[in-house]
């Protein structure tokens, strides 16, 4: 099982730039969610998907765009890059994301460093 | 707004000793999940509390949720190299996450 898979793993933008980071999963996992780990500030909740056609948007979802056309992919745009944006960006899906959240562990890929300059 | 506060920040310790980080809110968990992040990976679930005073073991690590289940422990026994690692509490509801900020550990052989 290839598990969350997430690409590219290093990118580096120019100010104004607009780029997709890839999030793919094979465990038929209804909940995808994108967050972005800084130092000192833990992980913080971009957007998520309860499933196809369905997406809503977490603590810090300015200058990012999500869609959720499938089961499997749940890819994050950037759509002008900014400086603030750097940081490194990770793709979590669960089987299910109740409210009695516990039963369902989220799944991480190995993340995405993007750097903008 | 719930936050997550973990303590200490950064623990460095020789192997074979043992050690305590902590997890508290100023809120009432609903439940809670400890994650291990290893360099360059994601988080990978290590156990989750769900009842006020419950203590979970898995292998050197012991876990306890507060009685108030408004905070959480992670021990563990015998630190070893393979411990090493970014220990992250989460907790929420509504399909929303919070994580605390980790205790990055560092287990010297």
């Amino acid at each position: 099982n290839a598990g969350v898979t997430q690409t590219p793993k290093f990118q580096v933008l120019k100010t104004g730039q607009s780029m997709t980071l890839q999030c793919a999963q094979d465990m038929n996992h209804e909940y995808m969610s994108w967050y972005r780990q800084d130092p000192g500030m833990g992980l913080r909740l971009i957007h998520y998907s309860v499933g196809a056609g369905i997406t809503d948007q977490g603590e810090v979802p300015n200058g990012y765009n999500v869609s959720r056309s499938t089961t499997e992919d749940f890819p994050l745009r950037l759509l002008s890059a900014a400086p603030s944006q750097t940081s490194v960006y990770f793709c979590a899906s669960s089987y299910s994301r109740d409210r009695e959240y516990y039963n369902s562990p989220l799944h991480f890929g190995n993340g995405t460093r993007l750097t903008v300059t | 707004t719930q936050l997550l506060e973990q303590s200490p920040q950064f623990l460095s310790i020789q192997e074979g000793e043992n050690l305590t980080v902590y997890c508290n809110s100023s809120s009432v968990f609903s439940s809670l999940q400890w994650y291990r992040q290893e360099p360059g990976e994601g988080p990978v679930l290590l156990v989750t509390v769900v009842t006020g005073g419950e203590v979970k073991k898995l292998k050197r690590l012991t876990f306890q949720f507060g009685d108030a289940r408004k905070d959480s422990s992670l021990h563990i026994t015998a630190a070893q190299p393979g411990d090493t690692g970014l220990y992250l509490c989460s907790s929420g509801s509504n399909y929303q996450l919070i994580w605390g900020a980790g205790t990055k550990l560092i287990i010297k052989p």
